[in-house]
């Protein structure tokens, strides 16, 4: 069985830095991109980044581009999304989510964290 | 950016009835559109993708059409655990991009 399980959310300073992670686990994860969406309260879904199977490509939109940075730990079957920089505006659940080898769809998600920017 | 635009944002149906919800994009996507459910306290579902395959396990009474700029996510014969809320996405090209959602809610 396919499992996501992000961490690490939680109150943070804006300005300040936040590290999430999501642990995955039932499939082979060196074998699939990843990505993060996140939810902002009472809103739609925004993609946030990307990242390809090794972890030598990255894809972010212009929103967080430059302050956030995905990569991953193939070995420990672990994604992760470094934040800087943070803004109110990034206050959200975030959720990992599985990539389709083939098409930019999410097959499975997280069921995710939630990140608070406020002073 | 691809916007994408998501119409009702919400609807209220019955159990047995049929619902149509449509989402249309400011640009050709060719077929590259997704549709997932929400549910709370689960994890969001894809439940088609190109515009009209169903996902593994998605049931029969769920359809999708379209291509271009206009798509439509059919539900026939809805049951109860269909009342949850309904994302489309495209992925034609970077940033990939949402549409608001429909809450389908029972009448």
């Amino acid at each position: 069985e396919v499992q996501l399980v992000e961490s690490g959310g939680g109150l943070v300073q804006p300005g300040r830095s936040l590290k999430l992670s999501c642990a995955a686990s039932g499939f082979t994860f060196s074998g699939f991109p990843m990505a993060w969406v996140r939810q902002a309260p009472k809103k739609g879904l925004e993609w946030v980044a990307s990242i390809s199977s090794g972890g030598a490509v990255t894809y972010y939109p212009d929103s967080v581009k430059g302050r956030f940075t995905i990569s991953r730990d193939n070995a420990k079957n672990t994604l992760y999304l470094q934040m800087d920089s943070l803004r109110s505006e990034d206050t959200a659940s975030y959720y990992c989510a599985r990539r389709q080898v083939q098409l930019r769809v999410f097959d499975y998600w997280g069921q995710g964290v939630m990140v608070t920017v406020s002073s | 950016d691809v916007q994408m635009t998501q119409s009702p944002s919400y609807l209220a149906a019955s159990p047995g009835e049929s619902v149509s919800i449509s989402c249309k994009a400011i640009k050709s996507i060719s077929n590259n559109l997704a549709w997932y459910q929400e549910k709370p306290g689960k994890a969001n579902k894809l439940l088609i993708h190109s515009g009209s395959t169903l996902q593994s396990g998605t049931p029969s009474r769920f359809s999708g059409s379209g291509s271009g700029t206009d798509f439509t996510l059919t539900i026939r014969s809805l049951e109860s655990e269909d009342f949850a809320v309904y994302y489309c996405q495209q992925y034609n090209e970077y940033p990939l991009t949402f549409g608001s959602g429909t809450k389908l809610e029972i009448k």
